[in-house]
Protein backbone atom coordinates (compact mmCIF):
# COMPACT_ATOMS: atom_id res chain seq x y z
CA UNK A 1 0.00 0.00 0.00
CA UNK A 2 1.33 3.37 -0.89
CA UNK A 3 2.72 5.36 2.03
CA UNK A 4 4.01 8.86 2.31
CA UNK A 5 6.11 9.10 6.10
CA UNK A 6 7.36 12.76 7.08
CA UNK A 7 9.95 13.73 9.61
CA UNK A 8 9.07 15.17 12.72
CA UNK A 9 8.51 18.25 14.34
CA UNK A 10 10.26 21.41 14.47
CA UNK A 11 11.23 24.47 16.12
CA UNK A 12 12.52 27.61 14.00
CA UNK A 13 13.80 30.81 15.04
CA UNK A 14 13.01 33.87 12.18
CA UNK A 15 14.88 33.76 9.68
CA UNK A 16 16.07 30.40 9.77
CA UNK A 17 15.37 27.25 7.84
CA UNK A 18 13.79 24.27 7.78
CA UNK A 19 14.17 21.04 5.28
CA UNK A 20 11.53 18.40 5.64
CA UNK A 21 11.66 14.82 3.86
CA UNK A 22 9.37 12.10 2.64
CA UNK A 23 9.95 8.94 2.51
CA UNK A 24 7.79 7.39 0.02
CA UNK A 25 6.70 3.32 -0.39
CA UNK A 26 4.60 1.25 -1.97
CA UNK A 27 4.68 2.20 -5.43
CA UNK A 28 7.65 3.38 -8.04
CA UNK A 29 8.77 6.80 -6.57
CA UNK A 30 9.96 7.62 -9.75
CA UNK A 31 6.93 7.27 -11.11
CA UNK A 32 4.51 10.49 -9.91
CA UNK A 33 5.56 13.44 -9.37
CA UNK A 34 5.76 14.79 -5.29
CA UNK A 35 3.86 17.90 -4.42
CA UNK A 36 3.80 20.14 -1.33
CA UNK A 37 0.80 21.65 0.10
CA UNK A 38 0.76 23.59 3.75
CA UNK A 39 -1.76 24.91 6.27
CA UNK A 40 -1.08 27.36 8.64
CA UNK A 41 -3.46 27.98 11.86
CA UNK A 42 -7.13 28.26 11.02
CA UNK A 43 -6.13 28.75 7.38
CA UNK A 44 -7.10 26.37 4.27
CA UNK A 45 -4.74 24.42 2.50
CA UNK A 46 -1.77 25.93 -0.21
CA UNK A 47 -0.01 24.62 -2.61
CA UNK A 48 3.77 25.15 -2.49
CA UNK A 49 4.82 23.20 -5.71
CA UNK A 50 5.77 19.46 -6.99
CA UNK A 51 9.09 17.65 -7.90
CA UNK A 52 9.50 15.38 -10.65
CA UNK A 53 11.40 12.50 -8.74
CA UNK A 54 12.41 11.21 -12.53
CA UNK A 55 14.15 14.09 -13.53
CA UNK A 56 14.43 16.61 -10.66
CA UNK A 57 12.04 19.28 -11.97
CA UNK A 58 10.52 21.62 -9.89
CA UNK A 59 7.59 23.82 -10.65
CA UNK A 60 7.01 26.23 -7.54
CA UNK A 61 4.27 28.89 -6.31
CA UNK A 62 4.73 31.89 -7.08
CA UNK A 63 4.59 33.30 -3.41
CA UNK A 64 7.40 30.64 -2.72
CA UNK A 65 9.78 31.46 -5.74
CA UNK A 66 13.31 31.73 -4.06
CA UNK A 67 12.66 30.86 -0.82
CA UNK A 68 11.58 27.26 -1.50
CA UNK A 69 13.51 24.28 -2.90
CA UNK A 70 12.65 20.65 -3.74
CA UNK A 71 14.38 18.02 -3.64
CA UNK A 72 14.78 14.13 -4.33
CA UNK A 73 17.00 11.12 -3.19
CA UNK A 74 16.28 8.07 -5.88
CA UNK A 75 18.23 6.06 -4.06
CA UNK A 76 16.52 6.17 -0.69
CA UNK A 77 12.67 6.97 -2.35
CA UNK A 78 12.77 10.05 -0.45
CA UNK A 79 11.36 13.81 -1.14
CA UNK A 80 12.69 17.19 0.63
CA UNK A 81 11.47 20.53 0.68
CA UNK A 82 13.40 23.20 2.20
CA UNK A 83 12.18 26.53 3.61
CA UNK A 84 14.60 29.43 3.57
CA UNK A 85 14.33 32.77 5.48
CA UNK A 86 11.07 31.83 7.69
CA UNK A 87 8.97 34.19 9.21
CA UNK A 88 6.14 33.62 12.13
CA UNK A 89 3.28 33.38 9.15
CA UNK A 90 5.37 30.10 7.86
CA UNK A 91 4.34 28.31 10.62
CA UNK A 92 2.02 25.26 9.70
CA UNK A 93 1.63 21.73 9.53
CA UNK A 94 3.41 20.92 5.86
CA UNK A 95 2.83 17.77 3.79
CA UNK A 96 3.96 15.76 0.91
CA UNK A 97 1.21 14.22 -1.42
CA UNK A 98 1.67 12.36 -4.33
CA UNK A 99 0.71 13.07 -7.38
CA UNK A 100 -2.42 11.19 -8.64
CA UNK A 101 -1.76 8.50 -11.13
CA UNK A 102 -4.24 9.63 -13.74
CA UNK A 103 -1.93 12.54 -14.44
CA UNK A 104 -0.37 16.04 -13.51
CA UNK A 105 -3.57 17.68 -13.50
CA UNK A 106 -5.83 15.45 -11.70
CA UNK A 107 -4.50 16.24 -8.48
CA UNK A 108 -2.96 14.43 -5.83
CA UNK A 109 -4.23 11.07 -3.96
CA UNK A 110 -2.25 9.85 -1.04
CA UNK A 111 -0.82 12.26 1.37
CA UNK A 112 1.78 12.23 4.59
CA UNK A 113 0.87 12.75 7.91
CA UNK A 114 2.16 16.03 7.91
CA UNK A 115 5.08 17.89 9.55
CA UNK A 116 4.10 20.74 12.10
CA UNK A 117 6.59 23.48 11.59
CA UNK A 118 6.82 26.25 14.11
CA UNK A 119 8.37 29.57 13.68
CA UNK A 120 9.09 31.68 16.93
CA UNK A 121 11.68 33.78 18.45
CA UNK B 1 -3.45 32.28 -7.88
CA UNK B 2 -6.08 33.00 -5.48
CA UNK B 3 -7.58 30.27 -3.47
CA UNK B 4 -11.36 28.71 -4.53
CA UNK B 5 -14.19 29.77 -2.07
CA UNK B 6 -15.91 27.48 -0.10
CA UNK B 7 -18.14 27.81 3.07
CA UNK B 8 -16.34 28.02 5.95
CA UNK B 9 -19.17 25.77 7.56
CA UNK B 10 -22.12 23.30 6.81
CA UNK B 11 -24.01 21.63 9.22
CA UNK B 12 -26.89 18.55 9.10
CA UNK B 13 -28.69 15.98 10.84
CA UNK B 14 -28.06 12.18 10.32
CA UNK B 15 -29.65 11.02 7.58
CA UNK B 16 -29.68 14.64 5.44
CA UNK B 17 -28.32 15.53 2.70
CA UNK B 18 -25.50 18.32 2.58
CA UNK B 19 -23.29 20.04 -0.44
CA UNK B 20 -20.55 22.28 -0.20
CA UNK B 21 -20.13 24.53 -2.90
CA UNK B 22 -16.15 25.77 -4.39
CA UNK B 23 -16.27 28.57 -6.81
CA UNK B 24 -12.97 29.67 -8.49
CA UNK B 25 -12.60 30.93 -12.31
CA UNK B 26 -12.47 29.71 -16.25
CA UNK B 27 -9.02 29.34 -15.16
CA UNK B 28 -9.34 26.72 -12.96
CA UNK B 29 -12.77 24.68 -11.70
CA UNK B 30 -14.21 26.50 -14.67
CA UNK B 31 -11.62 25.55 -17.22
CA UNK B 32 -10.89 22.01 -16.46
CA UNK B 33 -12.69 18.75 -15.18
CA UNK B 34 -9.91 17.91 -12.76
CA UNK B 35 -11.80 19.39 -9.41
CA UNK B 36 -10.85 16.99 -6.53
CA UNK B 37 -12.20 16.96 -2.89
CA UNK B 38 -10.30 15.83 -0.22
CA UNK B 39 -11.60 14.90 3.45
CA UNK B 40 -9.41 15.67 6.34
CA UNK B 41 -9.94 15.08 10.68
CA UNK B 42 -7.52 16.78 12.51
CA UNK B 43 -4.45 15.42 13.00
CA UNK B 44 -4.91 13.13 10.17
CA UNK B 45 -3.50 12.86 6.80
CA UNK B 46 -6.22 14.18 4.08
CA UNK B 47 -8.29 11.60 2.13
CA UNK B 48 -8.83 11.57 -1.36
CA UNK B 49 -12.83 11.63 -1.76
CA UNK B 50 -13.74 12.70 -5.40
CA UNK B 51 -11.10 13.21 -8.19
CA UNK B 52 -12.19 14.82 -12.06
CA UNK B 53 -15.10 16.38 -10.70
CA UNK B 54 -17.21 13.15 -10.09
CA UNK B 55 -15.35 9.98 -9.74
CA UNK B 56 -14.77 8.06 -6.53
CA UNK B 57 -11.75 6.52 -5.73
CA UNK B 58 -12.09 2.61 -4.93
CA UNK B 59 -12.77 2.28 -0.91
CA UNK B 60 -15.34 5.87 -0.85
CA UNK B 61 -18.70 5.65 0.07
CA UNK B 62 -21.00 6.01 -2.47
CA UNK B 63 -22.42 8.46 0.04
CA UNK B 64 -20.17 11.32 -1.74
CA UNK B 65 -20.88 12.91 -4.88
CA UNK B 66 -19.46 15.45 -6.73
CA UNK B 67 -20.07 17.92 -9.81
CA UNK B 68 -19.80 21.08 -11.78
CA UNK B 69 -21.67 23.62 -12.80
CA UNK B 70 -19.49 26.84 -14.81
CA UNK B 71 -17.03 28.31 -12.53
CA UNK B 72 -18.48 25.81 -9.41
CA UNK B 73 -18.00 22.45 -8.32
CA UNK B 74 -19.80 20.74 -5.69
CA UNK B 75 -19.44 17.78 -3.58
CA UNK B 76 -22.36 15.88 -1.61
CA UNK B 77 -22.61 14.17 1.11
CA UNK B 78 -26.28 12.14 1.21
CA UNK B 79 -26.96 9.86 4.05
CA UNK B 80 -24.65 12.46 6.50
CA UNK B 81 -23.24 10.12 9.43
CA UNK B 82 -20.89 10.83 12.40
CA UNK B 83 -18.15 10.18 10.86
CA UNK B 84 -18.20 12.37 7.93
CA UNK B 85 -17.48 15.27 10.60
CA UNK B 86 -14.75 16.89 9.44
CA UNK B 87 -12.57 19.55 7.10
CA UNK B 88 -13.25 19.25 3.49
CA UNK B 89 -11.34 20.82 0.76
CA UNK B 90 -11.49 21.21 -3.07
CA UNK B 91 -8.48 21.44 -5.12
CA UNK B 92 -8.35 22.20 -8.74
CA UNK B 93 -5.71 21.91 -12.13
CA UNK B 94 -5.02 25.94 -13.25
CA UNK B 95 -4.29 27.13 -16.16
CA UNK B 96 -0.57 27.80 -15.25
CA UNK B 97 -0.24 24.21 -14.36
CA UNK B 98 -0.10 24.67 -10.68
CA UNK B 99 -2.43 23.23 -8.32
CA UNK B 100 -5.11 25.55 -6.20
CA UNK B 101 -7.15 24.18 -2.85
CA UNK B 102 -10.13 25.89 -1.34
CA UNK B 103 -10.71 28.16 1.42
CA UNK B 104 -11.61 24.78 3.39
CA UNK B 105 -15.54 23.73 4.61
CA UNK B 106 -15.83 22.49 8.57
CA UNK B 107 -19.10 19.88 8.26
CA UNK B 108 -21.05 19.58 11.20
CA UNK B 109 -23.08 16.79 12.36
CA UNK B 110 -25.79 17.96 14.04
Amino acid sequence: QVELVQSGAEVKKPGASVKVSCKASGYTFTGHYMHWVRQAPGQGLEWMGRISPNSGGTNYAQKFQGRVTMTRDTSINTAYMELSRMRSDDTAVYYCARNSELGTRSGVDYWGQGTLVTVSS
Amino acid sequence: QSALTQPASVSGSPGQSITISCTGTSSDVGGYNYVSWYQHHPGKAPKLMIYDVSNRPSGVSNRFSGSKSGNTASLTISGLQAEDEADYSCSSYTSTSTLVFGTGTKVTVL
